[in-house]
């Protein structure tokens, strides 16, 4: 099956540096990925859908600014939190469509981001 | 405003014993998805339901879907400790070029033994 791998699975950073998370289809080509936080007991909110060769698209009350996302090959897209402070420390979750099945999406094990 | 939502939020339930999740939501969509998450994990994919009247089940966990009343279930029969999690609904809708997923509210159920 479909497999999406996430890079790093947890980073520990202090408020103002920027990380940078890595989201991988391994065994498939994705044109678009989507890129989700979840906070502690909360649901999943959809921040941005990356497309490669060019500009991701921003849910409504994302910072673009804030959260640069680059989605460089068709089975890569990164994430960078930029001028982290705490309250962006969240789950951080990926996905993306395998070929031939729009529809339908391969989530990655997820990075955990704390900001300190 | 596209909402969906699941009823119950919390759920706490004995081992042996049968409940139903349900999943409302708000737009027009054939087709709908669930999930289980257990804490500190990502999702693993339960169900992909991708018509009115789908019907899937596997093991202990049944999911059916109404896309008239924009409604899915998720029935558990005879709970067991494992079924322990928290279970996601997630609808697709086509927006800007893409097939988008919203998610539900999120129902967590701890199956007490």
């Amino acid at each position: 099956g479909a497999v999406v791998s996430q890079h790093p699975s947890w980073v520990i950073c202090k408020s103002g540096t920027s990380v940078k998370i890595e989201c991988r289809s391994l065994d498939f080509q994705a044109t678009t990925m989507f890129w989700y936080r979840q906070f502690p007991k909360q649901s999943l909110m959809l921040m941005a859908t990356s497309n490669e060769g060019s500009k991701a698209t921003y849910e409504q009350g994302v910072e673009k600014d804030k959260f640069l996302i680059n989605h460089a090959s068709l089975t890569l897209s990164t994430l960078t939190v930029t001028s982290a402070h705490p309250e962006d420390s969240s789950f951080y979750i990926c996905s993306a469509p395998p070929g031939g099945k729009y529809y339908e999406q391969y989530f990655g094990p997820g990075t955990r981001l704390t900001v300190t | 405003e596209l909402k969906v939502e699941q009823n119950p939020l919390f759920l706490s339930m004995q081992e042996g014993k049968n409940y139903t999740i349900y999943c409302n939501y708000s737009t027009t969509s054939d087709r709908l998805y669930w999930y289980r998450q257990d804490p500190g994990k990502s999702l693993e994919s339960l169900f992909v339901l991708l018509s009115n009247g789908a019907v899937k089940q596997e093991g202990r966990l049944m999911a059916s879907l109404d896309t008239k009343a924009r409604l899915s279930t998720l029935h558990i029969t005879a709970a067991v400790h494992d079924l322990s999690a928290t279970y996601f609904c997630a609808v697709d809708i086509f927006t800007s070029g893409t097939y988008k997923y919203i998610f539900g509210t999120g129902t967590r159920l701890k199956v007490l033994a």
